[in-house]
């Protein structure tokens, strides 16, 4: 059964810090690793999707990366802001397109 | 701007009542998802549909949830009775019916069962 964990599980950083965030996941038979973005009360935005042939994803400040051989993907965002508070969510998608999320990292960037 | 939309945004019930959500996905995508989000459970795939046919609905409690799609531009989640543990937020998503696209989510519904 494949299992998603995200680490950490809440960051807290000054504006203009590089972070990166982690996720891993237990079955490497995925079709592809999407990133999203919840802010409280929210919706999920889509941020980033890496297809399992891929290495990796840039948008903008954010670049994600994936190792599916290792289970892992990371989402690197550059000169962080106070808008970039909010929740971050990896799903792998398994068979049928269905995602599979972790329990995401909660970030608050403050001034 | 093409997105999913899902009705009603809010919803207060008092536990053994019937409560229908409602879910319209981006015009063209022929998958659709239904989610569930608890702070203790994270997000959960409830169930979803394909060319308005169910694949799987292995995540729902069988007793008293359904989930159907009248057709191609609207699908429904029903719990009857509903019970104080269904509080959470309900998330449609749809996409296209290929493995490798991306699923675009509606706001959700947040749902209270008193």
């Amino acid at each position: 059964k494949q299992e998603v964990t995200q680490i950490p599980a809440a960051l807290s950083v000054p504006e203009g810090e590089n972070l990166v965030l982690n996720c891993s996941f237990t079955d490497s038979a995925i079709y592809n690793l999407q990133w999203f973005r919840q802010d409280p009360g929210k919706g999920l935005t889509s941020l980033l999707l890496i297809q399992s042939s891929q290495r990796e994803q840039t948008s903008g400040r954010l670049n994600a990366s994936l190792d599916k051989s290792s289970g892992r993907s990371t989402l690197y965002i550059a000169a962080s802001q106070p808008g970039d508070s909010a929740t971050y969510l990896c799903a792998v998608s398994g068979g049928y397109n269905k995602l599979i999320f972790g329990a995401g990292t909660r970030l608050a960037v403050h001034p | 701007d093409a997105r999913v939309t899902q009705t009603p945004r809010h919803k207060v019930t008092e536990m053994g009542q019937e409560v229908t959500m409602r879910c319209q996905p981006i015009l063209g995508h022929n998958t659709v998802f239904w989610y569930r989000q608890t702070m203790m459970q994270g997000l959960e795939l409830l169930a979803y549909f394909r060319n308005r046919a169910p694949l799987d609905d292995s995540g729902m409690p069988k007793d008293r949830f359904s989930a159907e799609m009248p057709d191609a531009t609207l699908a429904t989640l029903k719990i009857q009775p509903s019970e104080p543990r269904d509080s959470a937020v309900y998330f449609c998503a749809s996409g296209f019916g290929r493995a490798y696209n991306e699923q675009f989510f509606g706001p959700g519904t947040r749902l209270t069962v008193l």
